[in-house]
């Protein structure tokens, strides 16, 4: 168990919808990352947050956002859904910034399905 | 559990044995690089890490060797165990304020 939790653990939605994917980070660490695992394209890091504020950006679509709030929990949201936004939704955290000499531990993830 | 990457190449070796996992990276001013494990139906764990101004580090029964001018790494486990078998990722990070590009990943299996 890394500590970091993320809920739901599977999403089955229909294609045009909206949904709000919830991280909660090991205790004590400030950093947030979000990374999408799909079949074909591996592992892409999306968006990552410290203490509150957007650090670094990867290749998040405009469908999608993200923040971290005071309690320094993160939701990813992902709108507009399509077909192809169909995969594994993976939370990390780590006590610095950028898991640079910080170890990022993943949550289990959330297995999203586009109907 | 889930399966990741079903067409990832494959590396076979006997339990007990050394295997050695490798990784072309792609950007040459990556100056920061990790590897992963990342086991059926999990999320993916940090195993070691290692900065460009270093070409090789120790974990624990794992080796990390980086050689910049081919712009390659590569992941060395020891005494090769059936937990081991999983998918292994590098990933490179391109410098403060920029985001992590994974490799497409490894799958390891272990025979007994």
């Amino acid at each position: 168990d890394s500590g970091v939790t993320q809920t739901p653990k599977h999403l089955i939605t229909a294609t045009g919808q909206r949904v709000t994917l919830r991280c909660s980070p090991r205790s004590g660490d400030l950093s947030v990352y979000w990374y999408q695992q799909s079949l074909d394209q591996g592992l892409q890091f999306l968006i990552q947050y410290y203490n509150g504020e957007e650090r670094a950006k990867g290749n998040i679509l405009e469908r999608f956002s993200a923040q971290q709030f005071p309690d320094l929990h993160s939701e990813l949201n992902l709108s507009s859904l399509e077909l192809g936004d169909s995969a594994l939704y993976f939370c990390a955290s780590s006590a610095g910034n950028l898991g640079r000499n910080n170890e990022q531990f993943f949550g289990p993830g959330t297995r999203l399905t586009v109907l | 559990g889930e399966s990741v990457g079903l067409h990832l190449p494959t590396l076979s070796v006997q339990e007990g044995d050394n295997s050695i996992i490798n990784c072309a990276y792609s950007n040459s001013a990556s100056d920061y690089f990790i590897w992963y494990k990342q086991e059926s139906g999990k999320g993916p764990q940090f195993i070691i890490d290692i900065r460009s101004n270093m070409d090789k580090r120790q974990g624990q029964r794992v080796t990390v060797l980086l050689n910049k001018t081919v712009k390659h790494l590569s992941l060395q486990i020891a005494a090769t165990q059936p937990g081991d078998s999983a998918v292994y990722f590098c990933a490179e990070n391109r410098g403060y304020g920029q985001n992590f590009v994974f490799g497409p990943g490894t799958r390891l299996s272990v025979l007994p």
